[in-house]
């Protein structure tokens, strides 16, 4: 299983754009990588996925490099709803794992 | 589409309970995973089911099951309940149709165990 790795926490202040890196040295080749936010009590919402390049979404990008061994959630001009642990996933529905999560607070 | 719902929301139980919660995929969605979520551990998988058939299991002892029907629905069981097994507990489904097989959750369940 591809293990994770990402900085606990982040600080950031309204209006600014936000990169999180996640670390996955053992990533498989069939392995995509999605991103999702959690808020106190609720379950992760998905936010974006990749398998390689750039992704765009109407919320995110995402920037994975050519080794796949890390990949950057890039959040634009964020708000203080940003506020939430966002999460890095590596592979498939049992085949993959949590890693700890990046508690991301926008002050503002 | 209709989200994924799970019931209850909320459960408050005592040591030694069995509790069973319940978990409605997408539309669509054959795999379902259920996964523990505390503040110690993060986020721990449970097992996940596809077509009925537990797929993949995480380490957890044998006082967790679950199940999964011919419409996809999916039940957990936890037995003899200890107070660690206070956690939110999420199910996410997924159509497992290969290739990203993009895993959305529902809300939770929070299971308190007095």
């Amino acid at each position: 299983l591809a293990k994770t790795t990402q900085p606990i926490s982040m600080d950031s202040y309204e209006g600014q754009e936000v990169n999180i890196t996640c670390s996955h040295n053992n990533i498989a080749t069939n392995d995509y990588i999605t991103w999702y936010q959690q808020f106190p009590s609720q379950g992760p919402r998905f936010i974006i996925q990749g398998y390689k390049t750039k992704v765009t979404n109407e919320v995110a990008s995402l920037f994975i490099p050519a080794d796949r061994k890390s990949s950057t959630l890039s959040l634009p001009r964020v708000s203080l709803s940003d506020t939430a642990v966002y999460y890095c996933l590596v592979g498939f529905a049992g085949k993959s794992t949590f890693g700890d999560g990046t508690t991301l607070t926008v002050k503002p | 589409k209709a989200g994924v719902t799970q019931t209850p929301r909320y459960l408050i139980k005592t040591r030694g309970q069995q509790v069973t919660l319940s978990c409605s995929p997408i539309s669509g969605h054959r795999s379902v995973s259920w996964y523990q979520q505390t503040p110690g551990q993060g986020l721990q998988f449970l097992f996940e089911y596809f077509s009925e058939t537990q797929r993949n299991k995480g380490n957890f002892p044998g006082r967790f099951s679950g199940r999964q029907f011919s419409n996809s629905r999916s039940e957990m069981n936890v037995s003899t309940l200890e107070l660690g097994d206070s956690a939110l507990y999420l199910c996410a489904s997924s159509s497992s149709n290969g290739g990203s097989d993009t895993q959305y959750f529902g809300p939770g369940t929070r299971l308190t165990v007095l």
